[in-house]
This record gives C-alpha cells, sequence and structure tokens, in this order.
C-alpha cells in the first residue's frame, strides 16, 4: 500500500497565525490519466470528515479560501492563511490513485 | 441536499456478523460510486470496500477481504456492507461516502463494536 506520512502530528497555532500540513506519499499520485488523486480532509470534534481540497488544489465549495492546497508527485501542502478557532480538528491527507486507497495519519490543529 | 444515512450498528460478538446499511438521497444514486470507510476509536481512518455504479465492480481492503461483502440497491437508493467474522480489530464506526478517489460527501457513521 502507498504510505502518507503527514508531519506535523500536532500542530498548536496562534489565532490569525498561519499553519501548514505535509504529506508525503510513497509512490507519486499521478494517475494514468493524469490526475493527482491528493485529497485533504478536515475532521471536527465528533463530526465526520468533510472534504477541503481534492485534485491537489481544487478548493470545495464553501470552503473558505484561507485553506489552499499544493504539491505535485509526492509531495503535498494544506495551508491555512490565517487560523481561526473554527479551524479546530485533525486533517488527513488521501491518495486515491493506487488502491488501496490511504489515508494519513491525521495532523490535530489546536488553538495555542 | 446530499444526504447519507447509515444504519446497522451494534454490538456483536467475535465471529458473529452484522450488516449495516446507508439510505442515500438528494442525489442519483446509480450515478456514483460507493464506499465505505472505518474509523476505529480515537484512531485514522481506513478505506474498507467500494463498489462502481453499477455494481459490476468491487473491491476491498486486504483487512477484510473474504469477511466483508460490498452490494447496492439503486432501485431503493442504497448501499450495504455484510460483515461476517467479525473480531475485535474490525471495531470502528464505519461512514457511507459517496466516491472513491476522491470521496465528497460522508455519512454520519454508525459504530461496530465487537466484543464477547
Amino acid at each position: 500500500d502507498v504510505v502518507m506520512t503527514q508531519s506535523p502530528l500536532s500542530l498548536p497555532v496562534t489565532l490569525g497565525q498561519p499553519a501548514s500540513i505535509s504529506c508525503r506519499s510513497s509512490q507519486s499520485l499521478v494517475y494514468s490519466d493524469g490526475n493527482t488523486y491528493l485529497n485533504w480532509f478536515q475532521q471536527r470534534p465528533g463530526q465526520s470528515p468533510r472534504r477541503l481540497i481534492y485534485e491537489v488544489s481544487n478548493r470545495d465549495p464553501g470552503v473558505p479560501d484561507r485553506f489552499s492546497g499544493s504539491g505535485s508527485g509526492t509531495d503535498f501542502t494544506l495551508k491555512i492563511s490565517r487560523v481561526e478557532a473554527e479551524d479546530v480538528g485533525v486533517y488527513y491527507c488521501m491518495q486515491g490513485t493506487h488502491w488501496s486507497y490511504t489515508f494519513g495519519q491525521g495532523t490535530k490543529l489546536e488553538i495555542k | 441536499q446530499v444526504q447519507l444515512v447509515e444504519s446497522g450498528g451494534g454490538l456483536v460478538k467475535p465471529g458473529g456478523s452484522l450488516r449495516l446499511s446507508c439510505t442515500a438521497s438528494g442525489f442519483t444514486f446509480s450515478d456514483y460510486y460507493m464506499s465505505w470507510i472505518r474509523q476505529a476509536p480515537g484512531k485514522g481512518l481506513e478505506w474498507v470496500s467500494f463498489i462502481s455504479s453499477s455494481s459490476s465492480y468491487t473491491m476491498y481492503a486486504d483487512s477484510v477481504k473474504g469477511r466483508f461483502t460490498i452490494s447496492r440497491d439503486s432501485a431503493k437508493n442504497s448501499l450495504d456492507l455484510q460483515m461476517n467474522s467479525l473480531r475485535a480489530d474490525d471495531t470502528a464506526v464505519y461512514y457511507c461516502v459517496r466516491g472513491t478517489r476522491s470521496i465528497d460527501r460522508w455519512g454520519q457513521g454508525t459504530l461496530v463494536t465487537v466484543s464477547s
């Protein structure tokens, strides 16, 4: 299976400050159709996950524009330009290129 | 709006069986691949299985292969997961999700506890 490695696993951030989460895959995530199936999900406490970003950098409708995704190949990043209180939760990257699709371990974002 | 509602979770003994169901609404169910993903208590997310829109193609994680069976009924807008030979490490919240390579909707989840 493709191993997805996130860092850091814990991310204390001051309100209004930026945050960045790295996600690295053990194989290239470029699929044969040319797309890169790397997604980012947010799971707030007590809730189901929701998708923020798909195919590396496409933000879902309703997701604030302070969230952005970037990267290519095996190296990807989720950035939050200015952290707000509602951003507290666990963030997961997920690859949908190679079956069995896999998630990163999760990064817990908390307010410092 | 899109809704996915799971049911069927509960407490079951090791070696037992359970059938989970997911009722979909708010979209054309027969147009989408559907999947099950699980999350053990306090842990991360793990893919379980997916099924194609026409039911012709299914895939399973190695951890459940031969024990779990995914199916769907487009007439009822429902997705099922038949779980047999359950083990303690199958204990998790099971989520019904829309899509595969890029999941765009999640249900609220149903808790399965395998314990004697």
